[in-house]
Formats: structure tokens, C-alpha cells, sequence
């Protein structure tokens, strides 16, 4: 049972342009969401997060949108660069459960081609 | 550098064998998760330790094992190994934030059953 769903196993944009990446969850006790990034031969590196208090959380060039209706979350990288090309996870919290484990999606590939 | 040492970073052993995998969380964190990420594979999440005890427990197989001890290093201990145990395993540590808990991960170590 996949809590969490990133459905587009890879995505490629060219430098400069938007990118965006979804996650769709089913579990509605969910409250955090986070984005990882991943590089080869290294571990998962903190994105953003969101609280499900908000709808909309931004960082520079990284932008996390929450519709808790719908279940769905998206990340908006503006502008993309060559550097951001890595695998992106989307993981979820429940903060009611008495410890912060991470689900996590099956990641997306981004290539940011120059 | 996330300040979550892992050791060894590549393991190569044959079925039927046990091995263990070593992670030391950073300074001053008490949580210790371990993920398995196998081939095409989101961040499975194992087994969680707070303060030396067992806190969560996810899709761990019987054959594997874990412990934190008193200093707050965590190991994994995987026995019985069958070929679709290769799969690379990362350890992460935590800090709680305002809207939940951030996890910072180590670089993995990748173990290969030949």
C-alpha cells in the first residue's frame, strides 16, 4: 500500500525554464511534508517542507504547494539549473503518531538539460 | 556533509550470510531510522530507535535486526541473506522542528548478495 505516490518516474526541462514535480498521498492524518533531493552515491539531502496548516511554503527558487483537499502536493523549481538535476522524494508525517518516520514516494528523476 | 557517519559505505557477501551495517547519528540526536531503498524503489522505511529504544517498526523482515546502544550508535543486522536483500540501506538521524521532524541522512552503505 503506497502512501505515497510520485507517479512520474522522471522529468526533464530545459536550463532556465519551470520544473514541476507531484506527490499524491492517501493517508489523512498526514500533517508534514517534505521534499528530499538525492545525488549519486550520497544520502537524501532536506529540501523544503510544509506544514498542513499552510498551502504554500518558498525558499529562493523552491516553492511547495499543498492542496490538502485533493491530496496532493507539488514542487516548483524557478529557474531550473543544470545543478538541480538530481532525484527528488516526497515524504509525509504523520505528527500525531509518537514518532517522525518519513514515508516516502518512489522518487522522480530531474534532468535540467544547459 | 549532514554529520551522519556510515559505515561500511560498500558490502559485498554471498546468500546465506549475515552482515552488519553501522551508523552513527549526529552530535546531540537521540532518533535513529533506518531505510532500505532497493532497485526502482522509493525509501522504505525499516525500524526506528529513540535513546537506545525501539520507537517504530516498519516493513522489517524477521531476519533483520536492530539496536542503538548507549552512546547512540545504531546497528543493522541482516542474516539469512537472500539476493533481493541488495538494495542500498541509509540511516538518518532527526531534529524537531516547529512543524515536525527533520531527518538528516547518512550516505548509505550499498550491499550487494551475490
Amino acid at each position: 500500500d503506497q502512501q505515497v505516490k510520485q507517479n512520474s518516474p522522471s522529468l526533464s526541462v530545459q536550463e532556465g525554464r519551470i520544473s514541476i514535480l507531484n506527490c499524491d498521498y492517501t493517508n489523512s492524518m498526514f500533517d508534514y511534508f517534505l521534499w528530499y533531493k538525492k545525488y549519486p552515491a550520497e544520502g537524501p539531502t532536506f529540501l523544503i517542507s510544509i506544514s498542513s496548516i499552510k498551502d504554500k511554503n518558498e525558499d529562493g527558487r523552491f516553492t511547495v504547494f499543498l492542496n490538502k483537499s485533493a491530496k496532493h502536493l507539488s514542487l516548483h523549481i524557478v529557474p531550473s539549473q543544470p545543478g538541480d538535476s538530481a532525484v527528488y522524494f516526497c515524504a509525509a508525517s504523520d505528527g500525531s503518531s509518537n514518532t517522525g518516520k518519513l514515508i516516502f514516494g518512489q522518487g522522480t528523476t530531474l534532468q535540467v538539460k544547459p | 556533509d549532514s554529520g551522519v557517519t556510515q559505515t561500511p559505505k560498500h558490502l559485498i557477501t554471498a546468500t546465506g550470510q549475515r552482515v552488519t551495517l553501522r551508523c552513527s547519528p549526529r552530535s546531540g540526536d537521540l532518533s535513529v531510522y533506518w531505510y532500505q531503498q532497493s532497485l526502482d524503489q522509493g525509501l522504505q522505511f525499516l525500524i526506528q530507535y529513540y535513546n537506545g529504544e525501539e520507537r517504530a517498526k516498519g516493513n522489517i523482515l524477521e531476519r533483520f535486526s536492530a539496536q542503538q546502544f548507549p552512546d547512540l550508535h545504531s546497528e543493522l543486522n541482516l542474516s539469512s541473506l537472500e539476493l533481493g536483500d541488495s538494495a542500498l540501506y541509509f540511516c538518518a538521524s532527526s531534529v524537531l522542528t516547529p512543524s515536525g521532524e527533520k531527518l538528516f541522512f547518512g550516505s548509505g552503505t550499498q550491499l550487494s548478495v551475490l
